[in-house]
């Protein structure tokens, strides 16, 4: 399974766009990119995922590089309740065993 | 729907005393895993199960066992218990898919701590 790559912190104010950054450099060509965040020691939530194209849903946009080494999780308009650990993680075929790393700890300010 | 339910929330073990967590699914989900999560790190996988009567090793087994007997339950085991086994455990469940279907349903946890 590929490694993922994201920084251990960012903030962002209430309101504005929080882009989260993973770098995936050794991703192959079917292996998946999902993201999942964890609010306070609960359990986590899926989020959103893709392999080449750019996804949209309720929640969130993920942007996937061309070359596929890297994407960002975007929060179009961060609220205080998404102040949370935001998990990328690179699957690959049927078992789906997540890998999860340190994430990225976002918090929204007011 | 319940989603994945866990039991208990909350256990104190002794050294060396035994538990079973109790992890139920009501979504008809055929994969299962568990894992386990210390403070300030990601989750651990120890277990996973692909269907009834089929389970395997994730990352960090030792310690630990599981059994599969139905599709709804998925219970996790502690023999003798340790002080490192003090963690908060995450139960989930996903359907059968492929790559493209992996969206995975956790439970609310259960926090164990072995003194």
């Amino acid at each position: 399974d590929a490694k993922t790559t994201q920084p251990p912190s960012m903030d962002c104010a209430e309101g504005r766009a929080a882009n989260l950054p993973c770098n995936h450099s050794t991703i192959s060509g079917n292996e998946y990119v999902y993201w999942y965040r964890q609010i306070h020691s609960q359990g986590p939530q899926y989020i959103i995922h893709g392999l080449k194209n750019n996804e949209t849903n309720e929640m969130a946009s993920l942007i996937i590089t061309e070359d596929r080494k890297s994407s960002t999780l975007i929060l179009p308009h961060a609220t205080l309740r998404d102040t949370a650990v935001y998990y990328c993680i690179v699957i690959y075929g049927n078992t789906g065993k997540l890998i999860f790393g340190q994430g990225t700890t976002l918090q929204v300010k007011p | 729907n319940a989603g994945v339910t866990q039991t208990p929330k909350f256990r104190i073990l002794k050294i060396g005393q035994s538990m079973t967590l109790q992890c139920t699914q009501d979504m008809n989900h055929n994969y299962m895993y568990w894992y386990r999560q210390d403070p300030g790190m990601g989750l651990k996988l120890i277990y996973y199960s692909v269907g009834a009567g089929i389970t395997d090793k994730g990352e960090v087994p030792n310690g630990y066992n599981v059994s599969r007997s139905t599709t709804e339950d998925f219970p996790l085991r502690l023999e003798l218990a340790a002080p490192s086994q003090t963690s908060v455990y995450f139960c989930a469940s996903r359907i059968a898919g492929t790559g493209s279907d992996n969206e995975q349903f956790f439970g609310p946890g259960t926090r164990l701590t072995v003194l």
